[in-house]
């Protein structure tokens, strides 16, 4: 089975801009999470979609958004972007059910905001 | 954001020697996740654990599900040059807002 897919892997963007961010889960999984790595926060929690509708959301601000669309295939955008958005952004995919949440993740997009 | 707590932050060791690892909470976890990150990618899923008092092993790596269900442990036997990266632990919970919380690393480097 192909593993987690994101594209792009690389972007620079500059202060004010937009950024679509792309994840293909794999194959049968129907949970998508998304999360922000930074050296100093480490790995937090964005926000997780599941039957295209978000079903858990973490503590960032409203810049940050997403959607999943009927493939399970996820996007997440950020407006705005501000020089601490700056991290790699990591997509998670799951089956969904006790015992199956085992999260498997992407390589990352690492933005860049100059 | 929520974290757990992971130690050591570093270790420097000798190419062969014993690792351990380990994550606390004051959360009840209904799974604990390992997982090695290299630089410049996603982290990569060792070892998953569903049962308190579970003990996994994969390959050089064995974990354990704490019987409190508030702390993982992971230790690597005999380790090799190939085992330098950051390890973390992840949690799920059902409560609050987060789905899987995680650790804040262990840095480990090993010395040929």
């Amino acid at each position: 089975k192909a593993g987690v897919t994101q594209t792009p892997r690389y972007l620079i963007k500059t202060r004010g801009q937009q950024v679509t961010l792309s994840c293909s889960p794999i194959s049968g999984h129907r949970s998508v999470s998304w999360y922000q790595q930074t050296p100093g926060q480490g790995l937090q929690f964005l926000f997780e979609y599941f039957s295209e509708t978000q079903r858990n959301k973490g503590n960032f601000p409203g810049r940050f958004s997403g959607r999943q669309f009927s493939n399970s295939r996820s996007e997440m955008n950020v407006s705005t972007l501000e020089l601490g958005d700056s991290a790699l952004y990591l997509c998670a995919s799951s089956l969904v059910g006790p015992g199956q949440e085992t999260q498997y993740f992407g390589p990352g997009t690492r933005l860049l905001v100059l | 954001g929520q974290q757990l707590n992971q130690s050591p932050q570093s270790m420097f060791i000798q190419e062969g020697e014993d690792v351990s690892m380990n994550c606390t909470s004051s959360s009840i976890f209904n799974t604990w996740l390992w997982y090695k990150q290299e630089p410049g990618e996603g982290p990569v899923l060792l070892i998953a654990l569903y049962k308190a008092g579970e003990l996994t092993s994969n390959g050089r790596l064995t974990a354990q599900f704490g019987i409190t269900r508030k702390d993982s442990f992971l230790n690597i036997s005999a380790s090799i040059p190939s085992d330098v990266g950051i390890y973390f632990c992840a949690g799920q919970t059902t409560s609050g807002t987060y789905k899987y919380i995680f650790g804040t690393g262990t840095r480990l480097k090993v010395l040929a």
